[in-house]
């Protein structure tokens, strides 16, 4: 079983729509971090949140991170064909990263 | 350009051999992690490095082994390789509490 739960697994979305993907964990985080991965690329991190209740926005994706610090959500508002990519969530666990499987995003044009 | 570079980016082995997979990363990175990423998943944590020891390992067989040298640079070395080794293996160095930087991975078939 997955330390982190991602969900949707897969979502596929028109140009425009706006969408919610979710982490979940019944374990607590020091921090959590969200990475956006493309084909035969390494993941890229985009945001990490620290503090339970945090929100940080980035353009047009905002972060979550819940209260209890066990789960995150990210929003995309009016996705576009580049947001195309597999969104992974990491939570600090040790002295380590662990993932989720992930939700692989695609946006049609 | 990630700051942490890998080599080489694709490789074919048989099972049953051995194989060292590289990674290069930037001054600072002083923490070096190494992740399985089979087709479809995420990363799966390998084990992890802090000045040249151990630092950390998840549920992989001894028969991974790693090493991490004073220039930033490491390894990861896999023996007696199986069919299921077949992965994308992806090097992250990090600095402090930055966050991580990942290679672009070394893409990995077992035949």
């Amino acid at each position: 079983t997955q330390l982190l739960e991602q969900s949707p697994q897969f979502l596929s979305i028109q140009e425009g729509e706006n969408l919610t993907v979710y982490c979940n964990s019944s374990s607590v985080f020091s921090s959590l971090q969200w990475y956006r991965q493309e084909p035969g690329e390494g993941p890229v991190l985009l945001v990490t949140v620290v503090t339970g209740g945090e929100v940080k926005k980035l353009k047009r994706l905002t972060f979550q991170f819940g209260d209890a610090r066990k789960d995150s959500s990210l929003h995309i508002t009016a996705a576009q064909p580049g947001d195309t990519g597999l969104y992974l969530c990491a939570g600090a666990w040790y002295n380590d990263m662990r993932f989720g499987a992930g939700t692989r995003l695609t946006v049609k044009p | 350009e990630t700051g942490v570079t890998q080599s080489p980016t694709h490789l074919i082995k048989t099972r049953g051999q051995q194989v060292t997979l590289r990674c290069s990363s930037q001054s600072g990175h002083n923490t070096v992690s190494w992740y399985q990423q089979a087709l479809g998943q995420g990363p799966q944590f390998i084990f992890q490095y802090y000045r040249e020891e151990e630092n950390g390992r998840g549920n992989f067989p001894p028969r991974f082994s790693g090493l991490q040298f004073p220039n930033y640079s490491s390894e990861l070395n896999v023996n007696a390789l199986e069919l299921d080794d077949s992965a994308l293996y992806l090097c992250a160095g990090a600095k402090a509490d930055l966050g991580y930087t990942f290679g672009s991975g070394t893409r990995l078939t077992v035949v």
